[in-house]
């Protein structure tokens, strides 16, 4: 079975702070991507990337950058946290084909105060 | 405006009462869809892939179908284990060949 291990369950951290989000997966998947989910407006995809140390924007970057070094770990980080990022966020790898599904991992509850 | 719609948002059914998720997307094209179950507070957990219209998938209680313009997916004889919320995610052509989530449905089962 896939297995996508986000580092935290739950993380409060202050407005301006910068906050790491990591996440590893351990089959060897090309792409990877990061999600937040708020009640009512679904899964909103953040960044994505297809390979190491490749990067594309997704539909909701602003506030976001993202680190890809090794091939199982995808990193989101909020440059400088606002509590407009409060949410639930969500880390997902797929193998290569566009028509593989993703496997998520179970995500990191994150407040900002 | 979404070019995803699930309906309905939120489903009650009593043990045993079977009915159906919609799921309907307005942009041609599709290049795949898939269906997720997520139990609350856990991530999407991967249920179905279909790729072309006709094509139907089925695990335990859950059959999933397609068309050009929607999936459904039903549900016999439902159980209180199957309460969760049931994402779809049309892979739409064009774009970044990233799946399109909808908001989910919501399915409570009474025993």
């Amino acid at each position: 079975d896939v297995k996508v291990t986000q580092s935290s369950r739950y993380l409060v951290k202050r407005t301006g702070e910068k906050v790491f989000l990591e996440c590893v997966q351990d089959m060897d998947h090309e792409n990877m991507f990061w999600y937040r989910q708020d009640p009512g407006l679904g899964l909103r995809l953040i960044y994505f990337s297809y390979d190491v140390k490749m990067k594309e924007k997704g539909d909701i970057p602003e506030g976001y950058s993202v680190s890809r070094e090794k091939k199982e770990r995808f990193s989101l980080i909020l440059e400088s946290a606002s509590t407009n990022q409060t949410s639930m966020y969500l880390c997902a790898s797929r193998y290569g084909g566009i028509t593989q599904p993703q496997h998520f991992g179970d995500g990191t509850r994150l407040s900002i105060l | 405006e979404d070019q995803v719609t699930q309906s309905p948002e939120a489903l009650r059914l009593q043990e045993g009462e079977s009915s159906s998720l919609n799921c309907s997307y307005t942009v041609s094209g599709l290049r795949g869809l898939f269906w997720y179950r997520q139990d609350p507070g856990k991530g999407p957990e991967f249920l179905f892939t279909l790729y072309s219209a006709g094509e139907e998938k089925e695990k335990e209680r859950l059959k999933a179908t397609l068309t050009k313009k929607e999936s459904f997916l039903h549900i016999t004889a439902p159980k209180p284990e199957d309460s969760a919320t049931y994402l779809c995610a049309p892979l739409l052509s064009g774009g970044s060949y990233i799946p399109t989530f909808g908001r989910g449905t919501s399915l409570i089962v009474h025993p």
